[in-house]
């Protein structure tokens, strides 16, 4: 599974949108990109995952650029509940092995 | 639709005993995960259990540990003969089926070895 490189850490304001970039300039054509969070000491919760088109749900949006590179999460409206560490994970999917392999990831800081 | 549940939460154990970790998956999920979480460390692959079957321990440490998931009941992580390094939080995941790579946590257990 390709590497991933994200800030260590983040701040954005209540209310506003929060963009976490991740970099994955290793990414193979089947490899999908994965965003989970840890909300301190629970568990891992899944956000988001793509290929290639960006992808909305209730939680988030994930904007990947053209050639892959390269993705963006975006929280579109931050609340002080989304202060947590961010993971963008790149895996294949199918085949190959189910793990999850979790970096350092980006602690995002949501302040009032 | 109950999500993934793990207990104990906190389990406390002296150097030396066993510590065994229960994981319900969510209803209909037959593919399993361990994870640990050491202090002020990431979360790192332990196992990737299906019922009855070990696909992958390829994070398993090579001695104490070992884990299970049998045709009924909960999946079990069991650390024989404690130490003061086994000390973290333990999650489980689980997944409906393979190659998704959605797997849905549960709260965790936290192991103290006194």
């Amino acid at each position: 599974d390709a590497k991933t490189t994200q800030p260590t850490s983040m701040d954005c304001a209540e209310g506003r949108a929060a963009n976490l970039p991740c970099n994955h300039s290793t990414i193979s054509g089947n490899e999908y990109v994965y965003w989970y969070r840890q909300i301190h000491s629970q568990g891992p919760q899944y956000i988001i995952h793509g290929l290639k088109n960006n992808e909305t749900n209730e939680m988030a949006s994930l904007i990947i650029t053209e050639d892959r590179k390269s993705s963006t999460l975006i929280l579109p409206h931050a609340t002080l509940r989304d202060t947590a560490v961010y993971y963008c994970i790149v895996r294949t999917p199918q085949g190959g092995s189910e793990k999850l392999v979790f970096g350092k990831g980006t602690k995002l800081t949501v302040n009032p | 639709n109950a999500g993934v549940m793990q207990n104990p939460r906190h389990l406390v154990r002296r150097r030396g005993q066993e510590a065994r970790l229960r994981c319900s998956p969510m209803k209909g999920h037959s593919h399993v995960y361990w994870y640990r979480q050491l202090p002020e460390e990431g979360l790192k692959f332990m196992v990737y259990l299906q019922k009855e079957n070990i696909i992958d321990e390829s994070g398993m440490p090579k001695e104490r540990f070992s884990a299970e998931f049998p045709k009924e009941g909960p999946s079990i992580l069991r650390i024989q003969q404690v130490v003061r390094g086994d000390s973290a939080a333990y999650f489980c995941a689980s997944s409906p089926f393979t190659g998704r790579g959605e797997q849905y946590f549960g709260p965790g257990t936290r192991l103290t070895v006194t």
